[in-house]
């Protein structure tokens, strides 16, 4: 069964400080790792990663992958309030039959709390 | 910049009872999906939907479910006899034809209380 798993459940830090979130999995067919940042409503799409060792960057937010170890993190810098939500991580998978429509196991999330 | 939506965004039925929930699609965006979120829990695939037919489902989606793309914009999903255990928060999600852009961009949700 494929399985994803992040670290840690929640984290609370205060504005400014550096967080580094997990994200490990065990899939048969590996397709994309994909970050979603979820606050109210809808998980809002953040990075899709596909190749080991290239970062994707978005302002304060990184995130890596590292195909081998099969694992990918997500990096937030300088951290505000507004970064407080849930993440997701989430690994797409081929459709029923090798097919492209793929589907997206998710793991747990990370529920960050910043503190002014 | 376009969105998912959804429609209604709370719906509170009684079990045993019909519901039906709305999606619209990012407008060129050919595979649809649902997944549900119980409280605290992960968020799980429920159906993919694409050229007018389902392309999966999960152990899920049982006999009590149905999706259906009435019109070239709505994206609907049914449960027949909705059962407590229903209750979730629903999101639909969609994604454009392009094997490079994977990415599945997902409605504010529906949050379903079955009594």
């Amino acid at each position: 069964e494929d399985k994803v798993v992040q670290s840690p459940l929640s984290l609370v830090v205060h504005e400014g400080d550096t967080v580094t979130l997990n994200c490990s999995y065990e899939v048969t067919n590996f397709r994309s790792l994909l970050w979603y940042k979820q606050e109210k409503k809808a998980p809002t799409f953040l990075f899709m990663l596909t190749s080991s060792g290239i970062e994707k960057k978005s302002g304060r937010l990184s995130s890596i992958l590292d195909k081998k170890e099969l694992f990918s993190i997500l990096n937030i810098t300088a951290t505000q309030t507004g970064d407080s939500a849930v993440y997701l991580c989430a690994v797409r998978v081929p459709g029923a039959g090798g097919t492209s429509y793929g589907k997206l196991t998710f793991g747990q999330g990370t529920i960050l709390t910043v503190h002014p | 910049e376009p969105e998912v939506t959804q429609t209604p965004s709370h719906q509170v039925t009684q079990m045993g009872q019909e519901v039906i929930l709305r999606c619209v699609p990012i407008s060129n965006h050919l595979y649809f999906y649902w997944y549900r979120q119980i409280l605290g829990q992960k968020v799980e695939f429920l159906v993919s939907f694409y050229n007018n037919e389902i392309s999966e489902k999960s152990e899920i989606f049982d006999d009590q479910f149905s999706v259906e793309r009435p019109d070239g914009s709505n994206f609907t999903l049914k449960i027949r006899s909705t059962k407590l255990e229903d209750s979730a928060m629903y999101f639909c999600a969609s994604r454009n034809r392009l094997a490079s852009t994977d990415t599945q961009y997902f409605g504010p949700g529906t949050r379903l209380t079955v009594l």
